[in-house]
């Protein structure tokens, strides 16, 4: 089955910073790649999702990049703000089931 | 239709009791899916229904598990003879025919003491 690694799993920035978050998986046949971000006592949001034929793709001050042939994936958040901070959940599928990798706790400080 | 919407918002049961969980995926959603997260961890899939069919099962959900989707709406989650490496957020999600992408519901915490 498919295994995602993400990291880091703490990361700590100032605002107006830039943070990075990376995950690897290990199934070539997976094609679609979803990031979650999840707030302190609250559900789990769909924040931006990548499919396997695009390598790029942003929305305002979110981007995640996509890079097959080495199979990992990341989230990039620019000028980051108090209320980015969360917990991001990477995941990777080859079709409606996505498996989830562990988690990076962002902390932005203010 | 405000959502994904589960009950209970917490559960706390004592060791060999049954619990049961529901779920009410949005309207328009044909899928319907079952994930368990547990402190410090990414969600871990259960099971998953298009409409009332339950199409796929995951080796973590043992025989004391069950799932229903009886008329392709919502769903319930039963577990039996509850143990306490049970208690963990049950999170449920649904998503329609064409996009992969999951809208959650906020989850039944269950605490088996």
């Amino acid at each position: 089955g498919e295994n995602v690694e993400q990291h880091p799993s703490t990361l700590s920035v100032q605002e107006g910073d830039s943070a990075v978050i990376k995950c690897t998986y290990s199934d070539s046949a997976s094609n679609y790649f979803p990031w979650y971000k999840q707030e302190l006592g609250k559900r789990p949001q769909l924040i931006i999702d990548i499919r396997s034929n695009v390598g790029e793709k942003k929305d305002q001050r979110i981007a995640v990049t996509l890079n097959k042939t080495a199979k990992h994936f990341s989230l990039h958040i620019t000028e980051t703000q108090p209320e980015d901070s969360a917990v991001y959940f990477c995941a990777a599928s080859r079709g409606y089931i996505p498996t989830f990798g562990r988690g990076t706790s962002l902390i932005v400080h203010p | 239709d405000t959502g994904v919407s589960q009950d209970p918002r917490h559960k706390i049961t004592k060791r060999g009791q049954n619990v049961t969980f529901r779920c009410d995926p949005i309207s328009e959603h044909n899928r319907l899916y079952w994930y368990r997260q547990t402190l410090g961890q990414g969600p871990e899939f259960l099971t998953y229904f298009q409409n009332e069919a339950q199409l796929e099962k995951s080796r973590l959900l043992s025989d004391r598990f069950s799932a229903e989707r009886p008329k392709g709406s919502f769903s319930t989650l039963e577990i039996q003879r509850t143990e306490q490496g049970d208690s963990a957020m049950y999170l449920c999600a649904s998503s329609d025919s064409l996009n992969y992408g999951y809208t959650f519901g906020s989850g039944t915490r269950l605490t088996v003491v």
